[in-house]
């Protein structure tokens, strides 16, 4: 059972460019969530997305940023007309559906690094 | 303090020697789990422990937790080189419809050789 897959690895944009993450959670795992590490910090959350819906984005700045999780393929983190303090590690991390007993344990990818010129 | 707040900041021990880390956090918890971090590397899971778990062992690693408290320390027993690292704790928020987990700014770990 592979784990949670994130890409790129590293992703270097110039200024009003957009960034495109992508996450492939665990099989099996429903929902998947977003944090933002800046240098030298810990890892903020940013959303909380199931399938098709997004359940919690009180983390996630108002403009640029948006998020998805459509019913097939990865969940993406898109951010429009990036700016240098977008510049961070991106992290991903899935859990199973709820009922399973283990929902609220989180399983992380490897990160993306953005860099924006 | 934020929630998932750890202490020291910086911790710096000579090879051998034990390492211990706290956290305090301020709301109720489901879990708590404590991750590693490699400079400029993803987040290695080190231990979850639940809200009736008091105390976990895995390894060269011992994790306490305190409810009353709200403080959770983690040990590293005969540190070695290779535990050079940031050290973070992880709470998820028990609030209804939202499992997110906050994490603390960690402690940045260097055994020394």
């Amino acid at each position: 059972n592979a784990g949670v897959m994130q890409n790129p690895r590293h992703l270097v944009r110039r200024r009003g460019q957009e960034a495109r993450l992508r996450c492939s959670p665990m099989k099996g795992h429903s929902h998947v969530y977003w944090y933002r590490q800046l240098p030298e910090e810990g890892l903020k959350f940013m959303v909380y997305l199931q399938k098709e819906n997004i359940i919690d984005e009180s983390g996630m700045p108002k403009e640029r940023f948006s998020a998805e999780f459509p019913k097939e393929g990865p969940s993406i983190l898109r951010i429009q007309q990036v700016v240098r303090g977008d510049s961070a590690a991106y992290f991903c991390a899935s859990s199973p559906p709820r009922g399973s007993g283990t929902y609220n344990e989180q399983f992380f990818g490897p990160g993306t690094r953005l860099t924006v010129l | 303090s934020q929630q998932g707040e750890e202490d020291p900041q910086a911790l710096s021990i000579q090879e051998g020697e034990n390492a211990t880390m706290n956290c305090s956090y301020k709301t109720s918890i489901n879990n708590l789990q404590w991750y590693r971090q490699n400079s400029g590397r993803g987040l290695v899971h080190l231990i979850l422990i639940r809200s009736n778990e008091r105390e976990k062992h895995s390894g060269r690693l011992r994790v306490t937790l305190d409810t009353s408290k709200k403080s959770s320390s983690l040990l590293i027993t005969a540190s070695r080189a290779a535990d050079t690292a940031s050290y973070f704790c992880a709470t998820d928020a028990r609030r209804s419809g939202t499992y997110k987990y906050i994490f603390g700014t960690g402690t940045r770990l260097k055994v020394l050789a």
